[in-house]
This record gives structure tokens, sequence and C-alpha cells, in this order.
């Protein structure tokens, strides 16, 4: 298993445009966590999945976001109607339910999203 | 709200110089986890410090859980340009499993 992988890592589109990022976790990680992350900022948390089931997501995420993991292995990120505020980094991570607490996320490299 | 307070949010310093990093709440955390963020990478984690009043070793960085559980600090000692990075700090809540809550993070560049 190589850890987190992501992609893209970049994208840059036009305002107006949808995008979509995948994200596959390490294989028995059953969790799964969307991040948005600005320059020099933390991660700001955007949702979480255990194994299929979307178990939350961010009040501060609008509804041009939508995120799935229909077999609860991979998962995508899509955003519609893109502007220019939604320009970031986008972190995957991964974790295994319950032993989050002493091992932590494993987070990927990041997909950087530029709108123009 | 459980918040993450870190401190100071920027430093710069030379090399060979000893540094504090700090992560202050008003609440209880189960557990505390510091990663380092690299540009352009995913953060890393460090280490993770569960026991109050624990102290845990990693080559020159010294991090240390508040008796209480509310509080923690990163301490570099002699400082190398390696070292440089966003430094985040992040609490696992006992009641609430499910997220980690995130400090802003310290941004360290060590000069040469």
């Amino acid at each position: 298993d190589t850890g987190v992988s992501q992609n893209p890592r970049h994208k840059i589109t036009k305002r107006g445009q949808n995008v979509t990022f995948r994200c596959d976790p390490i294989s028995e990680h059953n969790r799964l966590y969307w991040y948005r992350q600005t320059l020099g900022q933390g991660p700001e948390f955007l949702t979480y999945f255990q194994n299929e089931a979307q178990l939350e997501k961010s009040r501060l995420l609008s509804d041009r976001f939508s995120a799935e993991r229909p077999k609860g292995s991979f998962s995508t990120l899509e955003i519609q109607r893109t502007e220019q505020g939604d320009s970031a980094m986008y972190l995957c991570a991964s974790s295994l339910a319950y032993t989050d607490r002493n091992y932590g996320y494993t987070f990927g490299s990041g997909t950087r999203l530029t709108v123009v | 709200t459980q918040l993450l307070e870190q401190s100071p949010q920027f430093l710069s310093i030379q090399e060979g110089e000893n540094l504090t990093v700090y992560c202050n709440s008003s609440s209880v955390f189960s557990s505390l986890q510091w990663y380092r963020q690299e540009p352009g990478e995913g953060p890393v984690l460090l280490v993770t410090v569960v026991t109050g009043g624990e102290v845990k070793k990693l080559k020159r960085l010294t991090f240390q859980f508040g008796d209480a559980r509310k509080d923690s600090s990163l301490h570099i000692t002699a400082a190398q340009p390696g070292d440089t990075g966003l430094y985040l700090c992040a609490g696992a809540n006992a009641g609430n499993n499910r997220k980690l809550i995130w400090g802003l993070g310290t941004s360290l560049a060590v000069n040469p």
C-alpha cells in the first residue's frame, strides 16, 4: 500500500466549470475525510465517511459541493459552478475507526485547485 | 465549540536556535497529535500524546501534554533548515471520536 493517493495533483479551471477530485485511501482504513486548506492555515473540515456512509458534512459546505464513497473504498469530491473563492488545496485523509486517537490520520498530497 | 489555539502563528529563526510552539484549549482532549506539513504536501503525523503530563521525544523535538490535557507544547532544540514547515496540532475529543479538532498552525522558517 502506497498511502493515500489523490488525483489530480493540480487543477486549473475556469469559473463556472465543474471539477471532480479523487481520493484512494489506505485499503484497510474505513474512515475517509475531506479537508480544504488555504495557504498557511490549518485544514478546514469538509466531510467525513465511515465505509460508504457520509456521516458528517460541514455547515460551511455549500450545496455546490458533493462527495461520494460508493463502495467504501475510493471517494470523489465534486465542486459544481466553481468560484474563485474555491481556490485552495483539497486534502483527503484516511484512518482506521477507533484508532485515530493514537495513530492519527494519513493524508494524501492534496489537489491544488485554481479557479481563474 | 471546541477550539485549539496555536502560538505563535509565524516564527522565523536562525539555524541553531531553540523554539517552543504552543497549542492551547479550554477543552479537555483524550489525545493530542502534532503534524508537520511541507509546502505542497499533506500533513504528516509526528507524535500522539495521550496521558496528562506525558513527554515524548523525537530526536531534537520534545512534545509535552499538559497535566489537564488541555494544552500541549512542541520544543525544538538546535533548529535546522530541514525543520521548516507548518506545524499543526489536532485534538481528539473523548466524547466524539469522529474527527479531530485542528489548530490553525505555526509556520516555522529556519534560516541557514
